[in-house]
Parts: C-alpha cells; sequence; structure tokens
C-alpha cells in the first residue's frame, strides 16, 4: 500500500500562511486526497478532503491539481494552536486509512 | 452523542496477559478501525472493518484479534502481550464519504 510523501518538518510564525505540499504520485483514479491534523496525546483530527481543483472550508484549503499527483494544504494565519502533526492521506476505495509519518509543524510567537 | 468511547485509558499488562481494548461508537457508523502509534511515529493500521461481521487485517494484525458482532462495538483483542505491544491505541470510526472520528486512544505498557 503506497504511502504518501511529505516533508517532516516546518517552522512558522504567527499570522503567517502555512502552506504543506503533499505526493502521491501513483495516486489511484478513485483516490480522494485527506488530511488529518494531530495534537499531541489525543487522536488524529480531520480536516479537509478533496478529489482536484480546490477545496475549501473555515480551517483550511487543499488544491490539488489537475494530475492530482500532488496537493497543498494551505492554513491561513496560523497560531500558536496549529502547532501539530500533519497527515496527508490517499483515501482508498476500500476505505482503509494508511497513515505515513506526517508533517511536523511549529509555529512560534 | 458521545462519539467514539475507548476503554480503558490506560492499562499496564505483564508479558503474556491477554485482554481487550474497547471501542464503541454511537454514531451508527458502518466503517472502523483499530491503529497503534509508537512515540514519534506515525499511526498504523491493525485491523478494520466495513461493517457487523465483516473484518479484515491492516498493516500489522499480528498479535491481535478482532471482531465486529455489532454496528456500535469493534473490541480489539490481544492474545498473548508482548513488550513491542506497548504503544497507543486508536479506534477510528467513519460513515459514508466523511472523515474519520477518533478515539482519544488506550496507552498500554507491557512489562
Amino acid at each position: 500500500l503506497a504511502k504518501t510523501t511529505q516533508p517532516i518538518s516546518m517552522d512558522s510564525y504567527e499570522g503567517q500562511e502555512v502552506n504543506i505540499t503533499c505526493s502521491h504520485n501513483n495516486i489511484a483514479t478513485n483516490d480522494y486526497i485527506t488530511w488529518y491534523q494531530q495534537f499531541p496525546s489525543q487522536g488524529p483530527r480531520f480536516i479537509i478532503q478533496g478529489y482536484k481543483t480546490k477545496v475549501t472550508n473555515e480551517v483550511a484549503s487543499l488544491f490539488i491539481p489537475a494530475d492530482r499527483k500532488s496537493s497543498t494544504l494551505s492554513l491561513p494565519r496560523v497560531s500558536l494552536s496549529d502547532t501539530a502533526v500533519y497527515y496527508c492521506l490517499r483515501t482508498l476505495p476500500t476505505d482503509k486509512l494508511i497513515f505515513g509519518t506526517g508533517t511536523r509543524l511549529q509555529v512560534f510567537p | 452523542n458521545a462519539g467514539v468511547t475507548q476503554t480503558p485509558k490506560f492499562q499496564v499488562l505483564k508479558t503474556g496477559q491477554s485482554m481487550t481494548l474497547q471501542c464503541a461508537q454511537d454514531m451508527n457508523h458502518e466503517y472502523m478501525s483499530w491503529y497503534r502509534q509508537d512515540p514519534g511515529m506515525g499511526l498504523r493500521l491493525i485491523h478494520y472493518s466495513v461493517g457487523a461481521g465483516i473484518t479484515d487485517q491492516g498493516e500489522v494484525p499480528n498479535g491481535y484479534n478482532v471482531s465486529r458482532s455489532t454496528t456500535e462495538d469493534f473490541p480489539l483483542r490481544l492474545l498473548s502481550a508482548a513488550p513491542s505491544q506497548t504503544s497507543v491505541y486508536f479506534c477510528a470510526s467513519r460513515t459514508g464519504s466523511d472523515g474519520y472520528t477518533f478515539g482519544s486512544g488506550t496507552r498500554l505498557t507491557v512489562v
């Protein structure tokens, strides 16, 4: 089961926009891209999901280009409370979620 | 709705002991999964279920059994605990195309 590829860690400052890119070269036709957020000592929390183009909700935006080989999670104006691990996943047709190592985002004052 | 409830929150076992981690959801979700997360690592899928009576193996199923006799419950059984099973265990559920809802986890230590 192929996992996605994303940076191990990123640093940002409060008020900045953060873009986390995820690579999924072998994405299948029926796969969706889903992002989860995990704080220490908590279970992951669903953030956003998309198939292609752009999806936006109250928390984030997700950009998926036409070839769908990558995607970018955009967090506008981050705060200290956005410090967490962010996981990019291919949502398989069989509904299993296979997690990679995620991106550790550290937001500084 | 209570969401996904996991019990116990903490557990210490001796090597060779068996136990069951409980997971219950009150959202009538079809899909349920069990994950383990070792320190500093991502989550690894142990077992999952797409509905009552249907289960399948994930990435790391050895040493664990599951059953899904009802929609609400998805217990995870450790047959003979080993120190390598020391981890945090998360249960999750979803319905349709929605994202998974995760429980708060069970922290298991095997000595």
